[in-house]
């Protein structure tokens, strides 16, 4: 049952924290993705990955940092750094980089007190 | 400054009648759309797409119309459930090199009453 799983679905932290956000797909897909949605807003992209061992930097990426070692996964830590990190934070990943159809994970719901 | 516009924030419609969204763009460059229909806290799910070649793309109930002279797309939901009612995500994107990310719409909410 092929897919993405981010975990987990909500998410409470302390200001000042750095809070990691996990993603993994199972899809074999290339390229994978990090958005931020707020409330009336669309989607706006924090990084990206398009192959293993390699991402960029997105719209927003100040105070967020990734990784991508494996395939299969792409961890986006939220930083103190970052200054209002509240958000619903998705994961998304395609076959590569050029195809434009993406695939998303559930969702977390990141709150900060 | 938005390159994707979705004007409507929201939209009520009858169960069985037609819903049209609506989806305006400023880049001339863009040369495939999608659209994606996200329930709350949930991830989008990808519902139909159009390339610029064509002006029409039909799935089911689902259908997208692209008119790029006026660098505007609709997709219309014929017949409206009450199942449709979710925020739908218009999205664009464009051949810049290797660079093909995707500019996302505000979303369109939809109610569909029974």
């Amino acid at each position: 049952d092929g897919g993405i799983t981010q975990s987990p679905k909500y998410l409470f932290r302390k200001e000042g924290q750095n809070v990691t956000l996990s993603c993994e797909q199972n899809l074999n897909h290339d390229a994978m993705y990090w958005y931020r949605q707020d409330p009336g807003q669309g989607l706006r992209l924090i990084y990206y990955s398009q192959i293993v061992n390699d991402f960029q930097k997105g719209d927003i990426a100040e105070g967020y940092s990734v990784s991508r070692e494996k395939k299969e996964s792409f961890p986006l830590t939220v930083t103190s750094a970052q200054k209002n990190p509240t958000a619903f934070y998705l994961c998304a990943s395609s076959p590569s980089f050029s195809t434009d159809t993406q695939y998303f994970g559930p969702g977390t719901r990141l709150t900060v007190l | 400054d938005q390159q994707v516009k979705q004007n409507s924030p929201s939209l009520s419609v009858q169960e069985g009648r037609i819903s049209i969204l609506n989806c305006d763009y400023t880049n001339s460059m863009f040369d495939y759309f999608l659209w994606y229909k996200k329930y709350p806290a949930e991830g989008p799910t990808f519902l139909i797409s159009i390339s610029s070649i064509k002006d029409k793309n039909e799935d089911g109930r689902f259908t997208v119309f692209l008119n790029k002279s006026a660098k505007h797309l609709s997709l219309h939901i014929v017949p409206s459930q009450p199942g449709d009612s979710a925020v739908y995500f218009c999205a664009a994107s464009a051949d810049a090199g290797n660079n093909r990310k995707l500019i996302w719409g505000l979303g369109t909410s939809l109610a569909v009453n029974p």
